[in-house]
Protein backbone atom coordinates (compact mmCIF):
# COMPACT_ATOMS: atom_id res chain seq x y z
CA UNK A 1 0.00 0.00 0.00
CA UNK A 2 1.83 3.00 -1.24
CA UNK A 3 1.27 5.82 1.12
CA UNK A 4 3.13 8.28 -1.32
CA UNK A 5 2.49 8.09 -5.01
CA UNK A 6 4.98 9.70 -7.65
CA UNK A 7 2.96 8.40 -11.09
CA UNK A 8 5.18 9.66 -13.34
CA UNK A 9 8.37 7.57 -13.73
CA UNK A 10 9.77 9.78 -15.81
CA UNK A 11 9.94 13.10 -17.25
CA UNK A 12 11.75 15.35 -19.93
CA UNK A 13 11.86 18.90 -20.34
CA UNK A 14 13.77 21.77 -22.43
CA UNK A 15 16.14 23.74 -20.84
CA UNK A 16 15.35 26.99 -19.66
CA UNK A 17 11.59 25.28 -19.51
CA UNK A 18 9.59 24.73 -16.16
CA UNK A 19 9.72 21.30 -14.74
CA UNK A 20 6.72 20.30 -12.97
CA UNK A 21 6.90 16.81 -10.86
CA UNK A 22 4.24 15.21 -8.77
CA UNK A 23 3.11 13.38 -5.85
CA UNK A 24 0.04 12.41 -4.45
CA UNK A 25 -0.70 10.86 -0.73
CA UNK A 26 -3.18 8.63 0.97
CA UNK A 27 -2.34 9.21 4.74
CA UNK A 28 -4.38 12.17 6.06
CA UNK A 29 -1.63 12.22 9.15
CA UNK A 30 1.29 13.38 7.20
CA UNK A 31 2.04 17.02 8.16
CA UNK A 32 5.57 17.63 6.16
CA UNK A 33 6.63 16.92 2.92
CA UNK A 34 10.02 16.82 1.60
CA UNK A 35 11.43 16.94 -2.02
CA UNK A 36 14.96 15.08 -1.99
CA UNK A 37 17.04 14.37 -5.38
CA UNK A 38 19.16 11.62 -6.40
CA UNK A 39 21.84 11.67 -8.48
CA UNK A 40 23.27 7.92 -9.75
CA UNK A 41 25.42 5.88 -7.71
CA UNK A 42 24.94 8.66 -4.74
CA UNK A 43 22.74 9.21 -1.66
CA UNK A 44 19.72 11.53 -2.24
CA UNK A 45 20.41 15.25 -0.68
CA UNK A 46 17.40 17.68 0.79
CA UNK A 47 15.51 19.81 -1.90
CA UNK A 48 12.72 21.52 -0.08
CA UNK A 49 10.07 20.87 2.31
CA UNK A 50 6.41 22.26 3.16
CA UNK A 51 4.90 22.04 6.14
CA UNK A 52 0.90 20.95 5.81
CA UNK A 53 -0.01 24.92 7.13
CA UNK A 54 1.06 25.83 4.28
CA UNK A 55 0.19 25.63 0.64
CA UNK A 56 3.40 27.10 -0.75
CA UNK A 57 7.38 27.37 -0.11
CA UNK A 58 9.95 28.91 -2.41
CA UNK A 59 13.64 28.34 -2.39
CA UNK A 60 15.29 30.07 -5.65
CA UNK A 61 14.56 28.20 -8.55
CA UNK A 62 12.18 25.19 -6.68
CA UNK A 63 8.50 26.12 -5.67
CA UNK A 64 6.80 23.31 -3.94
CA UNK A 65 2.92 24.05 -4.05
CA UNK A 66 0.66 21.65 -1.27
CA UNK A 67 -3.13 21.35 -2.10
CA UNK A 68 -4.02 19.62 0.93
CA UNK A 69 -7.69 18.97 0.04
CA UNK A 70 -6.35 16.77 -3.01
CA UNK A 71 -3.24 15.48 -0.85
CA UNK A 72 -1.63 16.73 -3.78
CA UNK A 73 2.13 18.41 -3.79
CA UNK A 74 4.02 19.26 -6.96
CA UNK A 75 7.27 20.83 -7.39
CA UNK A 76 8.13 23.20 -9.93
CA UNK A 77 11.45 23.63 -11.15
CA UNK A 78 12.04 27.21 -13.25
CA UNK A 79 13.93 27.56 -15.31
CA UNK A 80 15.49 23.69 -15.44
CA UNK A 81 18.78 23.31 -16.17
CA UNK A 82 20.64 20.29 -17.32
CA UNK A 83 22.31 20.05 -13.75
CA UNK A 84 18.33 19.34 -12.15
CA UNK A 85 18.97 15.94 -14.43
CA UNK A 86 18.01 13.54 -11.41
CA UNK A 87 15.75 11.45 -9.85
CA UNK A 88 13.51 13.49 -7.42
CA UNK A 89 11.41 11.70 -4.28
CA UNK A 90 8.60 12.80 -2.90
CA UNK A 91 8.65 11.98 0.81
CA UNK A 92 6.28 12.31 3.61
CA UNK A 93 6.28 12.44 7.71
CA UNK A 94 3.84 12.91 10.14
CA UNK A 95 4.29 13.86 13.65
CA UNK A 96 5.29 11.36 15.79
CA UNK A 97 6.58 9.29 13.63
CA UNK A 98 10.26 8.51 13.56
CA UNK A 99 10.43 7.40 9.51
CA UNK A 100 9.78 9.32 6.16
CA UNK A 101 7.38 7.42 3.88
CA UNK A 102 8.90 7.83 0.13
CA UNK A 103 7.24 7.57 -3.18
CA UNK A 104 8.96 6.11 -6.06
CA UNK A 105 11.08 8.59 -7.72
CA UNK A 106 10.30 10.45 -10.68
CA UNK A 107 13.47 10.48 -13.15
CA UNK A 108 14.00 14.47 -14.99
CA UNK A 109 16.04 14.95 -17.52
CA UNK A 110 16.79 18.02 -18.82
CA UNK A 111 17.64 18.24 -22.49
CA UNK A 112 20.16 21.13 -23.64
CA UNK B 1 34.22 17.69 6.52
CA UNK B 2 31.21 16.34 8.07
CA UNK B 3 29.26 13.46 6.26
CA UNK B 4 28.14 9.86 6.43
CA UNK B 5 30.36 7.34 5.05
CA UNK B 6 29.56 4.14 3.66
CA UNK B 7 31.38 1.49 2.63
CA UNK B 8 32.02 -0.61 0.80
CA UNK B 9 30.59 0.92 -2.73
CA UNK B 10 29.60 -2.69 -4.34
CA UNK B 11 29.26 -6.29 -1.88
CA UNK B 12 28.66 -9.56 -3.21
CA UNK B 13 27.33 -12.20 -1.07
CA UNK B 14 27.27 -15.94 -1.52
CA UNK B 15 24.56 -17.88 -0.28
CA UNK B 16 23.77 -18.56 2.75
CA UNK B 17 26.37 -15.95 3.69
CA UNK B 18 25.80 -13.17 6.05
CA UNK B 19 27.48 -9.44 5.25
CA UNK B 20 27.74 -6.36 6.84
CA UNK B 21 27.67 -3.00 5.63
CA UNK B 22 29.30 -0.09 7.13
CA UNK B 23 27.77 3.65 8.24
CA UNK B 24 30.02 6.15 10.07
CA UNK B 25 28.90 9.77 10.26
CA UNK B 26 30.85 12.17 12.07
CA UNK B 27 27.99 15.16 11.99
CA UNK B 28 27.32 14.60 15.71
CA UNK B 29 23.72 12.88 14.75
CA UNK B 30 21.68 11.29 17.51
CA UNK B 31 19.56 9.28 15.04
CA UNK B 32 20.33 6.78 12.14
CA UNK B 33 18.27 4.91 9.53
CA UNK B 34 18.72 1.96 6.99
CA UNK B 35 16.96 2.20 3.75
CA UNK B 36 16.63 0.00 1.09
CA UNK B 37 16.36 0.85 -2.63
CA UNK B 38 14.97 -1.70 -5.07
CA UNK B 39 14.16 -0.55 -8.75
CA UNK B 40 10.72 1.01 -9.24
CA UNK B 41 10.17 1.28 -5.86
CA UNK B 42 10.88 3.91 -3.11
CA UNK B 43 13.50 3.80 -0.04
CA UNK B 44 12.00 1.41 2.39
CA UNK B 45 13.00 1.58 6.01
CA UNK B 46 15.27 -1.67 7.53
CA UNK B 47 16.35 -0.49 11.24
CA UNK B 48 16.24 2.85 12.94
CA UNK B 49 18.39 3.86 15.91
CA UNK B 50 17.57 7.26 17.67
CA UNK B 51 19.90 7.06 20.37
CA UNK B 52 23.28 4.96 21.29
CA UNK B 53 22.18 0.99 22.30
CA UNK B 54 18.71 1.15 20.85
CA UNK B 55 17.00 0.97 17.75
CA UNK B 56 14.16 -0.40 16.30
CA UNK B 57 12.71 -2.04 13.71
CA UNK B 58 11.39 -0.29 10.15
CA UNK B 59 8.78 -1.37 7.44
CA UNK B 60 10.97 -4.45 5.91
CA UNK B 61 13.37 -5.86 9.14
CA UNK B 62 13.23 -9.41 8.25
CA UNK B 63 16.62 -10.54 7.50
CA UNK B 64 18.66 -7.97 8.92
CA UNK B 65 20.30 -7.22 12.09
CA UNK B 66 21.90 -3.99 13.48
CA UNK B 67 23.72 -2.63 16.58
CA UNK B 68 24.08 0.91 17.57
CA UNK B 69 26.93 0.64 20.30
CA UNK B 70 28.55 3.99 19.22
CA UNK B 71 27.40 7.13 18.39
CA UNK B 72 28.98 7.50 15.00
CA UNK B 73 28.17 4.06 13.67
CA UNK B 74 24.99 2.15 12.14
CA UNK B 75 26.38 -1.08 10.84
CA UNK B 76 23.67 -3.51 9.56
CA UNK B 77 24.06 -6.88 9.03
CA UNK B 78 21.91 -8.44 5.82
CA UNK B 79 21.49 -12.37 7.07
CA UNK B 80 21.18 -15.42 5.06
CA UNK B 81 17.50 -15.58 5.85
CA UNK B 82 16.90 -12.18 3.87
CA UNK B 83 16.22 -14.42 0.73
CA UNK B 84 16.24 -11.30 -1.78
CA UNK B 85 19.31 -8.93 -0.44
CA UNK B 86 20.13 -7.33 -4.19
CA UNK B 87 19.43 -3.71 -3.48
CA UNK B 88 20.71 -0.20 -3.08
CA UNK B 89 21.06 0.22 0.60
CA UNK B 90 21.61 3.74 1.72
CA UNK B 91 22.37 4.87 5.48
CA UNK B 92 21.25 8.19 6.49
CA UNK B 93 21.05 10.06 9.88
CA UNK B 94 19.21 12.89 11.17
CA UNK B 95 20.17 15.56 14.15
CA UNK B 96 17.52 13.91 16.54
CA UNK B 97 14.34 11.82 16.09
CA UNK B 98 12.11 13.15 13.51
CA UNK B 99 9.72 15.75 13.93
CA UNK B 100 7.72 18.00 11.95
CA UNK B 101 10.23 20.66 12.60
CA UNK B 102 13.42 18.43 12.15
CA UNK B 103 12.96 17.02 8.97
CA UNK B 104 16.10 16.62 7.26
CA UNK B 105 17.61 13.44 6.73
CA UNK B 106 21.17 13.32 5.64
CA UNK B 107 21.92 10.27 3.42
CA UNK B 108 25.70 8.32 2.59
CA UNK B 109 26.48 7.84 -0.78
CA UNK B 110 24.83 3.53 -0.43
CA UNK B 111 26.25 0.20 -0.97
CA UNK B 112 25.44 -1.92 -4.10
CA UNK B 113 24.65 -5.24 -2.72
CA UNK B 114 24.21 -8.13 -5.35
CA UNK B 115 23.66 -11.98 -4.96
CA UNK B 116 26.85 -14.12 -6.46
Amino acid sequence: DQQVKQNSPSLSVQEGRISILNCDYTNSMFDYFLWYKKYPAEGPTFLISISSIKDKNEDGRFTVFLNKSAKHLSLHIVPSQPGDSAVYFCAALSGGYQKVTFGIGTKLQVIP
Amino acid sequence: DGGITQSPKYLFRKEGQNVTLSCEQNLNHDAMYWYRQDPGQGLRLIYYSQIVNDFQKGDIAEGYSVSREKKESFPLTVTSAQKNPTAFYLCASSIAPLTATNEKLFFGSGTQLSVL
